[in-house]
């Protein structure tokens, strides 16, 4: 039992390259969440989605998509990078409401853009 | 907007010394949530507190929801340099939100 894995876990693009990010979850969660990490603002919701072929703005999703066609998978898009962009990213699952929301999250991609 | 704010943000301590971080919010949450993040890796969900007053341990590691629900407390005894590392707390406003707030969370370090 993996749990959530994130496929890469470094990178580096250069201003107006694009990418995309890979979250796996191996424990049939309905919820995925895709977080940015920076230091002094804490966690920060991208985009989430509640279930296979959903996907729902978070805090701050311009410059991201995202797409949910399989229930296990949650892949994350930049489309052109900026180095705004440069953080870590976390992805997170969850089996729902009955739970809290108990996230279990990947062990992050940290990604600089140039 | 639910915000959590967290205090201290920074704290250092010697290995044996005792510490509280504290979670305060002016709203009310279904529940609260602390986790421990380690350099490097994802945050880890340590506890789910459910009840206004309900008081958790786990291990050296004591646990606490304000009894209006706004606001919790996590207490450390005899401090590990294994405890270092950035906590955080998370509230479930409920109400089928989906989304959890997160706190900023303190990061602390513990010296041998």
């Amino acid at each position: 039992n993996a749990g959530v894995t994130q496929t890469p876990k470094f990178r580096v693009l250069k201003t107006g390259q694009s990418m995309t990010l890979l979250c796996a979850q191996d424990m049939n969660h309905e919820y995925m969440y895709w977080y940015r990490q920076d230091p002094g603002m804490g966690l920060r919701l991208i985009h989430y989605s509640v279930g296979e072929g959903t996907t729902a703005k978070g805090e701050v999703p311009d410059g991201y998509n995202v797409s949910r066609l399989k229930k296990q998978n949650f892949l994350l898009g930049l489309e052109s990078a900026a180095p705004s962009q440069t953080s870590v990213y976390f992805c997170a699952s969850t089996r729902g409401e009955v739970h809290s929301y108990e996230q279990y999250f990947g062990p992050g991609t940290r990604l600089t853009v140039t | 907007t639910q915000l959590l704010e967290q205090s201290p943000q920074f704290l250092s301590i010697q290995e044996g010394e005792n510490l509280t971080v504290y979670c305060n919010s002016s709203s009310v949450f279904s529940s609260l949530q602390w986790y421990r993040q380690e350099p490097g890796e994802g945050p880890v969900l340590l506890v789910t507190v459910v009840t206004g007053g309900e008081v958790k341990k786990l291990k050296r590691l004591t646990f606490q929801f304000g009894d209006a629900r706004k606001d919790s407390s996590l207490h450390i005894t005899a401090a590990q340099p294994g405890d270092t590392g950035l906590y955080l707390c998370a509230g479930y406003s409920g109400a089928g939100s989906y989304q959890l707030t997160f706190g900023k969370g303190t990061k602390l370090s513990v010296i041998p």
